[in-house]
């Protein structure tokens, strides 16, 4: 079963560094979106990938975060200058179309210390 | 502005005894109402997605519905192992990217 993984699922760092964050979705979705989730509340939606594309970004996604996704295959979310509000589980999903559903990886969990 | 909210945000059962987790929603176009479970540290487990009021989905010991302006997630003779935090989810009529609006969840701890 070839789901969504996640790469790191643990990261720890100091304020200020750059952390960047892989996922691998279904091989054949191409739709691809990015969500953070703090603890006690519901995931919140950054930013969504149509193939390669990116065509919606969230308010959240501050100048600090950069999200690509070469190819229309796996992507990347990077934030720089991290800050201690960053910490949070970084959630992806997948979806073969719109209004299909998302199948999301295990998170990758940052802390900014 | 767009909303999903849960109740209750906690819930603590004993094993066998029934219950409903409630999700209402705001968004005038529903284009599916989307159930998951999520276990600590972990990312969302996909369990339902309802389209049209009326309509009714099973598995195992629970059971989704929808009205046209909240979901329920019914708990039939719970078990121990039925743990973990409930969300549900819509897509904002804003936005036809497919993007979910979450709750912020129900926990549910079911004891022995």
């Amino acid at each position: 079963d070839t789901g969504v993984s996640q790469d790191p699922r643990h990261k720890i760092t100091k304020r200020g560094q750059n952390v960047t964050f892989r996922c691998d979705p279904i091989s054949e979705h191409n739709r691809l979106y990015w969500y953070r989730q703090t603890l006690g509340q519901g995931p919140e939606f950054l930013t969504y990938f149509q193939n390669e594309a990116q065509l919606e970004k969230s308010r959240l996604l501050s100048d600090r975060f950069s999200a690509e996704r070469p190819k229309g295959s796996f992507s990347t979310l990077e934030i720089q200058r991290t800050e201690q509000g960053d910490s949070a589980m970084y959630l992806c999903a997948s979806s073969l179309d719109q209004g299909e559903t998302q199948y999301f990886g295990p998170g990758t969990r940052l802390l900014v210390l | 502005e767009d909303q999903v909210t849960q109740s209750p945000e906690a819930l603590r059962l004993q094993e066998g005894e029934s219950s409903s987790l409630n999700c209402s929603y705001t968004v005038s176009g529903l284009r599916g109402l989307f159930w998951y479970r999520q276990d600590p540290g972990k990312g969302p487990e996909f369990l339902f997605t309802l389209y049209s009021a009326g309509e009714e989905k099973e598995k195992e010991r629970l059971k989704a519905t929808l009205t046209k302006k909240e979901s329920f997630l019914h708990i039939t003779a719970p078990k121990p192992e039925d743990s973990a935090t409930y969300l549900c989810a819509v897509p904002p009529d804003s936005s036809n990217t497919g993007k979910l609006i979450f709750g912020q969840g129900t926990t549910l701890q079911v004891k022995p």
